[in-house]
């Protein structure tokens, strides 16, 4: 158990909808990221949060947003749902101040399919 | 972040040593080698990280050559579970980045 919990575990919906992924990342981490991952396109790196604000940002389309509350959990929206939207969402966190290790550890995915 | 090359897929006896190899030769002098795995479909799992040293920890040893343009994972006594993709991933040393995932080595563990 790595500690970053995950909700929905799975969540079927049909094109043109929209969905709320949520994440809670491990006591104390300030960083939280999202990964997509599908079959043909492998693990990629989709935004990066840091104590709220936004950090990174990776190959995130225009259609998806995510947010960091002040209690640091996580959220990935996704709108106007596509059929090639259909993966696995990773959210993953890491930094607790002052360890100075950056490792990250992810939660266990929700997995979206779009009919 | 530097671009690494690995083997698509190796098979491994279990209770025998799996080693992984990984090509970093555009490693910078600030980039750490990093590894992690997925086991089918689960979150990828940190496994080990090093810069210039040798390190192991509780799950496996990482080997980086002197010139640090490869490294080898080892896993001292592979059993079924450790059966999985496994990334190396090469990132600056301040680490607070985004991981930049290729496709991997699946290692197939083998009763």
């Amino acid at each position: 158990d790595s500690g970053v919990t995950q909700t929905p575990k799975h969540l079927i919906t049909a094109t043109g909808q929209r969905v709320t992924l949520r994440c809670s990342p491990r006591s104390g981490d300030l960083s939280v990221y999202w990964y997509q991952q599908s079959l043909d396109q492998g693990l990629q790196f989709l935004i990066q949060y840091y104590n709220g604000e936004e950090r990174a940002k990776g190959n995130i389309l225009e259609r998806f947003s995510a947010q960091q509350f002040p209690d640091l959990h996580s959220e990935l929206n996704l709108s106007s749902l596509e059929l090639g939207d259909s993966a696995l969402y990773f959210c993953a966190s890491s930094v607790a101040p002052g360890q100075g290790r950056f490792e990250q550890y992810f939660g266990p995915g929700t997995r979206l399919t779009v009919t | 972040d530097a671009k690494t090359t690995q083997p698509p897929s190796m098979d491994c006896a279990e209770g025998r040593a799996a080693n992984l190899p990984c090509n970093h030769s555009t490693i910078s002098g600030n980039e750490y080698v990093y590894w992690y795995r997925q086991i089918h479909s689960q979150g990828p799992q940190y496994i080990i990280h090093g810069l210039k040293n040798n390190e192991t920890n509780e799950m496996a040893s990482l080997i980086i050559t002197e010139d640090r343009k490869s490294s080898t994972l080892i896993l001292p006594h592979a059993t079924l579970r450790d059966t999985a993709v496994y990334y190396c991933i090469v990132r600056v040393a301040t680490g607070n980045t985004p991981l930049v995932f290729g496709k991997g080595t699946r290692l197939s563990v083998i009763a």
